[in-house]
């Protein structure tokens, strides 16, 4: 079965860190371009980076450019994003995704939950 | 940066209707890179439509998409009980890979 799982959501203070990871199975990880998208409570969808297949090329969102870093680790079938200088605003779900490039985003994880928060 | 602007916020309709969401760019989208999603409360989202007509594997053929430079549109012919949802559109011909604010289908 094709599926992505993320986790590592949770907690955090404004200003603090966090690493979200995206678990990947059923299908040639290596072989496709990931991305993230959060949503906010109540709130439409945002995409937040993306990354190629080698790691070698990624594209962020203006908001999160500097703060956040997408990176992947084929042999471990894994996605993550490490996020810093957390904020209020970076609160949301965040989703995983594989990036078919020019056919959308087909498959997706079920999301983890980041609150920044004091 | 392209900006999406999808129309009407919302759209009270009954099922068996049709339902006809629109989706404007501020810009042209290249190659029609335009891909429409569905979302239900408490779940991810679902591609529906890529490359602004081609449905997504399993997506029935109720579910239609159009358009090309600035102006989409997602058509539902029937409704299915099922179909009451949200949906987004999407350009990811360039980046970010902007997605437009949503229309909720709801039930009248």
């Amino acid at each position: 079965e094709v599926q992505l799982v993320e986790s590592g959501g949770g907690l955090v203070q404004p200003g603090g860190s966090l690493r979200l990871s995206c678990a990947a199975s059923g299908f040639t990880f290596s072989s496709y371009w990931m991305t993230w998208v959060r949503q906010a409570p109540g709130k439409g969808l945002e995409w937040v980076a993306n990354i190629n297949q080698h790691g070698s090329e990624k594209n962020y969102v203006d908001s999160v450019k500097g703060r956040f870093t997408i990176s992947r680790d084929n042999a471990k079938n894994s996605l993550y994003l490490q996020m810093n200088s957390l904020r209020a605003e970076d609160t949301a779900v965040y989703y995983c995704a594989r990036d078919l490039y020019y056919d959308g985003f087909d498959i997706w994880g079920q999301g983890t939950m980041v609150t920044v928060s004091s | 940066e392209i900006v999406l602007t999808q129309s009407p916020g919302t759209l009270s309709l009954s099922p068996g209707e049709r339902a006809t969401l629109s989706c404007r760019a501020s810009q042209s989208v290249s190659s029609s890179y335009l891909a429409w999603y569905q979302q239900k409360p408490g779940q991810a989202p679902r591609l529906l439509i890529y490359g602004a007509s081609s449905r997504a594997t399993g997506i029935p053929d109720r579910f239609s998409g159009s358009g090309s430079g600035t102006d989409f549109t997602l058509t539902i012919s029937r409704l299915e009980p099922e179909d009451f949802a949200v949906y987004y559109c999407q350009q990811y011909g360039s980046s970010p890979r902007a997605f437009g604010g949503g229309t909720k289908v709801e039930i009248k």
